[in-house]
């Protein structure tokens, strides 16, 4: 079975531009977060969608947008990037939203590398 | 708020000794504990996580973590280190009781195994 695929892998964007990540969930599973994690840090939480609905949103500011689709991949999107922007951003995926009942463990795709020049 | 502290950045320790990497937590209610490993250049992956029952948690490739809730405390442990366990590990929580709350990750430890 695939586990989560994301895409692109690297890219280099310039400042003021705009970038759209994307990714799959493994299959059934219905539920995307997104994390940022700056180099030497730990995962930051950005959002997590479940049936399409936002159910979650760290602290960033509103230039980070993001959505799930009816088949549940989903799109992260960085509006007028800024250098601190640069990052590895990862999409998980679990079989439920993380809610009072069972914590579903995330699993995640490989990263997709964003450097802003 | 939940928190979680690895207050080391980086554990060394020599090829078949036993390894511990620390975590301690902060949450309201009752915690949701995980241990991921991440290689370079790579993705988390998953080796085990708390829910409830025993405190000691067996997870992959051997690592097992022990929770303890008077020390809010989930430690990773590994009887017999491999060089290939060599990586960057991270402790993650999130709050039982809390509609909505995402897995808070700590800043992660670097463990080098060294021949």
């Amino acid at each position: 079975d695939a586990g989560v695929t994301q895409s692109p892998t690297h890219l280099i964007k310039t400042r003021g531009q705009h970038v759209t990540l994307r990714c799959s969930p493994i299959s059934g599973h219905k539920s995307v977060s997104w994390y940022q994690q700056v180099l030497g840090q730990g995962p930051q939480f950005i959002f997590q969608y479940y049936e399409k609905e936002e159910r979650g949103r760290g602290n960033f500011p509103d230039r980070f947008s993001a959505r799930q689709f009816p088949n549940y991949s989903s799109e992260l999107n960085v509006n007028a990037l800024l250098l601190g922007d640069s990052a590895l951003y990862l999409c998980a995926s679990s079989l439920r939203v993380l809610q009072g009942t069972g914590p579903g463990e995330l699993f995640f795709g490989e990263g997709s590398r964003l450097t802003v020049l | 708020a939940q928190s979680v502290a690895q207050p080391e950045d980086q554990v060394n320790v020599a090829e078949g000794n036993p390894l511990t990497v620390k975590c301690t937590y902060s949450v309201s209610g009752n915690p949701y504990l995980f241990w991921y490993v991440q290689y370079p250049n790579r993705g988390l992956q998953f080796l085990l996580k708390y829910i409830t029952g025993d405190n000691l948690v067996k997870g992959s490739y051997g690592f097992e973590a022990e929770f303890n809730k008077s020390q809010t405390s989930f430690h990773l442990k590994k009887p017999s280190a491999l060089v290939s366990d060599s990586a960057l590990y991270f402790c993650a929580v999130r709050d039982m009781g809390t509609r909505n709350t995402p897995l808070v990750f700590g800043k992660g430890t670097r463990l080098s195994v060294i021949a």
